[in-house]
């Protein structure tokens, strides 16, 4: 159980247009998921929280306008990246976290590595 | 602001030996606790946590931690590793509300430890 999956896996775009990430919780409901970048041999940083049927929270330093997010229902959240450029390129990660007051516990998505040429 | 720091960057050791992984935290109130290990290749996956109860935890394959309050740790314990334990371990914390005992939510991340067992 608790499985998270991320779509694509992989995604090669040139710069100027626009990548959509879609984040699922596959068999809980989260009514809250997170997105993460990864940079090279370093961890995480959180850059949004997703909220379903709400705006997103997003991290300080994180623009709003270009990583747009989605969270239309209790399944799936999106980011797409607008008007992508080679410093957007990176390894974006989800994680879902399920509802239940007690749970707490965040799964996290095989994570989508965006290469912006 | 919450702060999670991991004392080891890498970490080599022989199949057999005892590992521990340290973790401090700096955060003035109740937290949630969390290591999550990256198998090469692979995504995150939760290995362990810690809410409340006994500090001592048992985690997947073998894995412990134990919290300790005083000195605002959490490391990872295990007796003897094995060459199928490689990967980046994160230890991980969240605030947790008062009210209904959910957390804010977010994760603060360590910045990993990356474990080499040599056969």
């Amino acid at each position: 159980g608790a499985v998270v999956s991320q779509h694509p896996s992989r995604v090669i775009c040139k710069s100027g247009t626009s990548v959509k990430i879609e984040c699922r919780s596959l068999d809980f409901q989260a009514t809250t998921m997170f997105w993460y970048r990864q940079f090279p041999k370093q961890s995480l940083m959180l850059m949004a929280t997703s909220n379903e049927g709400s705006k997103a929270t997003y991290e300080q330093g994180v623009e709003k306008d270009k990583f747009l997010i989605n969270h239309a229902s209790l399944t799936l959240s999106t980011l797409t990246v607008t008007s992508a450029h080679p410093e957007d390129s990176s390894f974006y990660i989800c994680s879902a976290r399920e509802d239940s007051p007690k749970a707490d516990t965040q799964y996290f998505g095989p994570g989508t590595r965006l290469t912006v040429l | 602001a919450q702060s999670v720091s991991q004392h080891n960057h890498h970490v080599i050791l022989s199949e057999a030996a005892s590992l521990e992984l340290g973790c401090n935290y700096s955060y003035g109130g109740t937290v949630n606790l969390f290591w999550y290990v990256q198998y090469p290749g692979q995504h995150l996956q939760l290995l362990l946590k810690y809410f409340s109860g006994d500090p001592l935890v048992k985690g997947i394959k073998g894995f412990e931690a134990e919290f300790i309050k005083s000195k605002f740790s959490f490391n990872l314990r295990k007796p003897s590793v094995q060459w199928s334990d490689t990967a980046e371990y994160f230890c991980a914390v969240n605030a947790r509300r008062m009210n209904y005992g959910g957390s804010q939510g977010n994760l603060i991340f360590g910045k990993g430890t990356k474990l080499s067992v040599k056969p």
